[in-house]
């Protein structure tokens, strides 16, 4: 059964750094999120992707955030200065429609130093 | 602003009882309610889901339940089993053309001993 992969499955950055989060989607889906969850906390959507355009973002995914799907397997997510509080678990998650099932990713543990 | 709350936040049964967790939304427009189950350090994985013109699903030992008018729905697990010991999540969406943002409720540590 295909899966949603990511790598990598643990970042350590030091405070201000730039970090690349990776995700490979389903390959027939064409909506992408990512979402992250702080350790012990809930889920939280930072930002959804369709056609190539962000179609939504949460308050969370400042300046300091951007997505890309670089080719047509790729969809990452850039934190361009990272401060401690961006230390979390991201996933990327994708459907091949806009009300259908989302599958996650295993995530990738950011932790900023 | 959207929100979702989940309550119990942790729930222990006895292995064979059942255990119900309840979570309310805020957004009306809400018209998608997943649910999913995360062991520990694994990603969050669907159990099932419920779309807004369905009051009740069933699959196996797990149900949902949904009350637009009150804006709740709920998960049934019965017959519980050792292995149904994890973190759940409720969820909702409002789904349109371009994707459908998933808002989690807080989680509800469910334990089931043996």
């Amino acid at each position: 059964e295909p899966e949603v992969t990511q790598t990598p499955s643990h970042q350590v950055t030091q405070m201000g750094q730039e970090v690349i989060l990776r995700c490979v989607p389903i390959s027939n889906h064409l909506y992408f999120y990512w979402y992250r969850q702080i350790l012990g906390q809930k889920v939280e959507f930072l930002v959804s992707f369709y056609n190539n355009e962000i179609s939504e973002k949460s308050e969370i995914f400042d300046d300091q955030f951007s997505v890309e799907r670089p080719d047509g397997s790729n969809f990452t997510l850039k934190i361009r200065s990272t401060k401690l509080e961006d230390s979390a678990m991201y996933f990327c998650a994708s459907s091949d429609g806009p009300g259908e099932t989302q599958y996650f990713g295993p995530g990738t543990r950011l932790t900023v130093l | 602003g959207e929100n979702v709350e989940q309550h119990p936040s942790t729930l222990s049964v006895q292995e064979g009882d059942s255990a119900v967790i309840k979570c309310t939304y805020s957004d009306s427009a809400s018209n998608y309610f997943p649910w999913y189950k995360q062991e520990l350090g694994k990603r969050p994985q669907l159990i099932i889901d419920i779309r807004s013109n369905v009051g009740e699903k069933k699959d196996q030992r797990i149900a949902v339940t949904l009350n637009k008018t009150a804006k709740h729905f709920s998960l049934h697990i019965t017959e519980t089993q050792p292995e149904d010991s994890a973190v759940y999540f409720c969820a909702a969406s409002f789904i349109y053309n371009q994707g459908g943002k998933l808002i989690f409720g807080q989680g509800t540590e469910l334990s089931v001993k043996p």
